[in-house]
C-alpha cells in the first residue's frame, strides 16, 4: 500500500526567509499525481502545487516550488520569501493514476512565521 | 459559485444517537468523498462514489453508511455514534477521481461525540 510520510510535525520560519517542507513516499506505481495542500485554521484544503510524475521538472507556483526526487521517492516543497498568510497546516499528498485513485495523505506540518 | 457545500459545520451528540451528514456540489463533477482528519493523522477515507449510482469504502468505513443520491449530493450516516467518531468530516469531489486535478474540498464538520 502507498504511505506519505511527513517528518516535520512543525516548523517555524522568519517572514520573507525561505523553508522546506520535506516529504516522502512509498509506491510501486510508475504513474502517479503528487500535491501539497494547506490548510489555514479556517480549515478549508487549498491546493498549492502539483507535480506529475512523468514530468522531470518542477513545479513552480509563484512562491511555491517543490524539489522532485522520483527515484528517492522525495516531494519537498519550498516557500520562498515567507510571509505571515503563510502560516498553516501543510499536506503532502499521493494519488495513484488510475482514475478511480484515492488521495493518500501524510499527517501534516504545522508552519508557523514569525515576523 | 457554492463549490463544495457540507452542513451542518459543527455538530454535538450523545453517544448512541444518529445523523446524517450533507453535501453537495454544484461543479458536475462525477466523484464524490468523505474523509474525516484527527489530530496527527493527516484526512483519511471513508468513502468514496466514483460516478452517480456507486460508492466504495475507502481506509476507515467501520461505523459509517454513505449514500450517493444524485450527481450533486453524497451524505454520510452515523447510525449510532460513538466518541471515537469524534472529528472533523470532510466532503470533496474532483471531475472523474482525482487525476492531476484539483480536488475541492467543503469547509469541513466539526463532529463532537459525548
Amino acid at each position: 500500500a502507498q504511505t506519505v510520510t511527513q517528518s516535520q510535525p512543525e516548523m517555524s520560519v522568519q517572514e520573507a526567509e525561505t523553508v522546506t517542507l520535506s516529504c516522502t513516499y512509498d509506491t510501486s506505481e510508475s504513474d502517479y499525481y503528487l500535491f501539497w495542500y494547506k490548510q489555514p485554521p479556517s480549515r478549508q484544503m487549498i491546493l498549492v502545487i502539483r507535480q506529475e510524475a512523468y514530468k522531470q521538472q518542477n513545479a513552480t507556483e509563484n512562491r511555491f516550488s517543490v524539489n522532485f526526487q522520483k527515484a528517492a521517492k522525495s516531494f519537498s516543497l519550498k516557500i520562498s520569501d515567507s510571509q505571515l498568510g503563510d502560516a498553516a497546516m501543510y499536506f503532502c499528498a499521493y494519488r495513484d493514476g488510475g482514475s478511480q485513485g484515492n488521495l493518500i495523505f501524510g499527517k501534516g506540518t504545522k508552519l508557523s512565521v514569525k515576523p | 459559485n457554492a463549490g463544495v457545500t457540507q452542513t451542518p459545520k459543527f455538530q454535538v451528540l450523545k453517544t448512541g444517537q444518529s445523523m446524517t451528514l450533507q453535501c453537495a456540489q454544484d461543479m458536475n463533477h462525477n466523484s464524490m468523498y468523505w474523509y474525516r482528519q484527527d489530530p496527527g493523522m493527516g484526512l483519511r477515507l471513508i468513502y468514496y462514489s466514483a460516478s452517480e449510482g456507486t460508492t466504495d469504502k475507502g481506509e476507515v468505513p467501520n461505523g459509517y453508511n454513505v449514500s450517493r443520491l444524485n450527481k450533486r449530493e453524497f451524505s454520510l450516516r452515523l447510525e449510532s455514534a460513538a466518541p471515537s467518531q469524534t472529528s472533523v468530516y470532510f466532503c470533496a469531489s474532483s471531475p472523474k477521481g482525482f487525476g492531476n486535478t484539483e480536488a475541492f474540498f467543503g469547509q469541513g464538520t466539526r463532529l463532537t461525540v459525548v
